[in-house]
Formats: structure tokens, C-alpha cells, sequence
């Protein structure tokens, strides 16, 4: 089973929805939790960091549930240019001090006019 | 500042031959990473190097080997190209020490074909 795990998508939504993504890891020990957004054949970018108190930014929304094992990313009023595919990442519990990060293999967005 | 970059961006190579794939930053990071993405598959860690002159085996070592002679480079090299390891090559570099962020700085990325 792999450490993060993501619903692949597509998702395709009109411009203005709200969607939403979910994210399950299998590591309880896991520590920190972050949404990275990878646009077609580019590099990943950070999007945002995961607080188990929640972590809003704009129309973006990230959540973090510890006793389920789950991350969350909502995009409310979603525009074209949200069009991209999310990777969840997280940190294993043991870090070896080398900031390790795990990927999930991400969900495509397709924000449609 | 040009952040993370990588050459080349992109290479064909017929199975045995070999490559260096270059990644450099300017950012100061202690810390450097080379990732595969391959589709379904997400970023797996090839190795890493928390400082100069230091290297370290990630999840997919075997057939790759790297050098970080320098602390702003870190040198990802295939000794003998195989099919397999046709993919997109990632380099990332991050800030060390306690304060600093677990995020990671991306270059463009080199698209490698091995047939």
C-alpha cells in the first residue's frame, strides 16, 4: 500500500464550483502534511502547508483529520487557471533529518468555461 | 536568483549508454534531492544529500549514482541507460535547520527517453 494515496481524477468542474479532494495516508506517525500543485509538464510548486487546526489561503481551504488519516484541499469559486493536478505530500514519522517527503501519485483538476 | 536549473531538458539515449544529468541551484539550500515521476506513479526519491560531499540512497537508488562536490550542484549520473529508466527527472533543493520550511525548491525537470 503506498504511504499517500490520492483519487487520480479527472475532475472536471465548471468555472465557479467548489471541489474538493481527499487524500488517505497509512503512516500515523506522519508529522506535517502539504498540497503541492503541478502544472502540465512543470515542476511541482508548494500550494500550501496542512495544520490540524485547518489552513485556509483565498479560495483554497486544506484540513487535516489525524484520527481518520486523511487531508483535505478545497477550492471554492474554482477558476480556469486551477486547472493543474494536486499532489498531496507528506513527511514520514521518522524522519531522518534529511526532509524527506512522500508523494501521492496527485489528482487532476479540469476547471471547464 | 534562478532558483533550481537543470540540464538538459531533454535526451534520448539507447540502452547501455551513459549520462550526467546537471542540477543547480543559487538559493544557499544544505539540502538536495533527485526524483523519477512516471505516470500513476507520483515522485520517488532517487537520492539525496543533506550537505557537500555527502550523498544518500532514497527509495530508487539502483542504477543511478550522484556527487555533490559542491554545495550548489548535485550531479545525478546513469552509468548504463536502460528502457526502465525512461521518465522525468526531477532535481529539488531546501533550506536546513530547525526554523526553516520543509518545502522544496523544483527545477523545469529533463525528460529522459532510453530506447
Amino acid at each position: 500500500r503506498k504511504e499517500v494515496e490520492q483519487d487520480p481524477g479527472p475532475f472536471n468542474v465548471p468555472e465557479g464550483a467548489t471541489v474538493a479532494f481527499n487524500c488517505t495516508y497509512s503512516n500515523s506517525a506522519s508529522q506535517s502534511f502539504f498540497w503541492y500543485r503541478q502544472d502540465c509538464r512543470k515542476e511541482p510548486k508548494l500550494l500550501m502547508s496542512v495544520y490540524s487546526s485547518g489552513n485556509e489561503d483565498g479560495r483554497f481551504t486544506a484540513q487535516l483529520n489525524r484520527a481518520s488519516q486523511y487531508i483535505s484541499l478545497l477550492i471554492r469559486d474554482s477558476k480556469l487557471s486551477d486547472s493543474a493536478t494536486y499532489l498531496c505530500v507528506g513527511i514520514p514519522g521518522r524522519d531522518t533529518g534529511r526532509r524527506a517527503l512522500t508523494f501521492g501519485s496527485g489528482t487532476r483538476l479540469q476547471v471547464q468555461p | 536568483n534562478a532558483g533550481v536549473t537543470q540540464t538538459p531538458k531533454f535526451r534520448v539515449l539507447k540502452t547501455g549508454q551513459s549520462m550526467t544529468l546537471l542540477c543547480a541551484q543559487d538559493m544557499n539550500h544544505e539540502y538536495m534531492y533527485w526524483y523519477r515521476q512516471d505516470p500513476g506513479m507520483g515522485l520517488r526519491l532517487i537520492h539525496y544529500s543533506v550537505g557537500e560531499g555527502t550523498t544518500a540512497k532514497g527509495e530508487v537508488p539502483d542504477g543511478y549514482n550522484v556527487s555533490r562536490l559542491k554545495k550548489q550542484n548535485f550531479l545525478l549520473g546513469l552509468e548504463s541507460a536502460a528502457p526502465s529508466q525512461t521518465s522525468v527527472y526531477f532535481c529539488a533543493s531546501s533550506p536546513r535547520g530547525q526554523g526553516a520550511s520543509y518545502e522544496q525548491y523544483f527545477g523545469p525537470g529533463t525528460r529522459l527517453t532510453v530506447t
